[in-house]
């Protein structure tokens, strides 16, 4: 059962356009979102996250949208850079005292087409 | 400068042949983590760790185990290892508290032949 979804698993943008990643989720006790990036052969890295109270976080190029009624947060990059590319991975975490667990969606790789 | 290492990066090893990957972090983090990514299952956790000595399954902990001796350390041991724990291993730290992002290690690429 796949509690975060990211229902593409590719997406390739122009540099210099909007990149709009995409990610649903299904368990209602999700608190914090976080976005993470990864590159080839390298850990994911933090990149962006929001509280549950919030439906915008803003950081950069990088705004995280979070809509609670339909369970669906995006990730906007403008301007896209090609140091972009990379898999991005939605991840979430629910309200339960001792665990910080994540649970993370399946991933986009983000491909900036110079 | 802070972060999260995993010995090895890269390991193949045959069926039974007990193996350890090594985490360590520097950053003082009262919370470890141990993940596996596997090809359209995103990052699933192994196991967990909230302080010294207190452990704790996560979501796919059979064939695994670990141990938290030292706050900085969190090893992850494969006692008899099986073809279908090939995967992707990533150790991940952090404070405990509201909002704190989780920094992950480089990971280790695991073969069980």
């Amino acid at each position: 059962d796949q509690q975060v979804k990211q229902n593409s698993p590719s997406l390739s943008v122009q540099e210099g356009r909007i990149s709009i990643l995409n990610c649903d989720y299904t368990n209602s006790m999700f608190d914090y979102f976080l976005w993470y990036k990864k590159y080839p052969a390298e850990g994911p890295t933090f990149l962006i996250s929001i509280s549950s109270i919030k439906d915008k976080n803003e950081d950069g190029r990088f705004t995280v949208f979070l809509n609670k009624s339909a369970k669906h947060l995006s990730l906007h990059i403008v301007p896209s850079q090609p140091g972009d590319s990379a898999v991005y991975f939605c991840a979430a975490r629910a309200l339960n005292f001792g665990n910080e667990k994540l649970t993370f969606g399946t991933g986009t790789r983000l491909t900036i087409i110079p | 400068e802070a972060q999260v290492t995993q010995n090895p990066r890269y390991l193949i090893t045959v069926t039974g042949k007990k193996l350890t990957v090594t985490c360590s972090q520097n950053m003082n983090h009262e919370y470890m983590s141990w993940y596996r990514q596997d090809p359209g299952l995103g990052l699933r956790q192994i196991y967990y760790s909230m302080n010294v000595e207190v452990t704790d399954k996560g979501d796919v902990p059979e064939g695994y185990k670990v141990s938290r001796k030292e706050k900085r350390n969190f090893p992850l041991i494969l006692e008899s290892p099986s073809p279908n724990q090939t995967s992707l291993y990533f150790c991940a730290s952090s404070f405990i508290s509201s909002g704190s992002e989780q920094f992950f290690g480089p990971g280790t690429r695991l073969t069980v032949l």
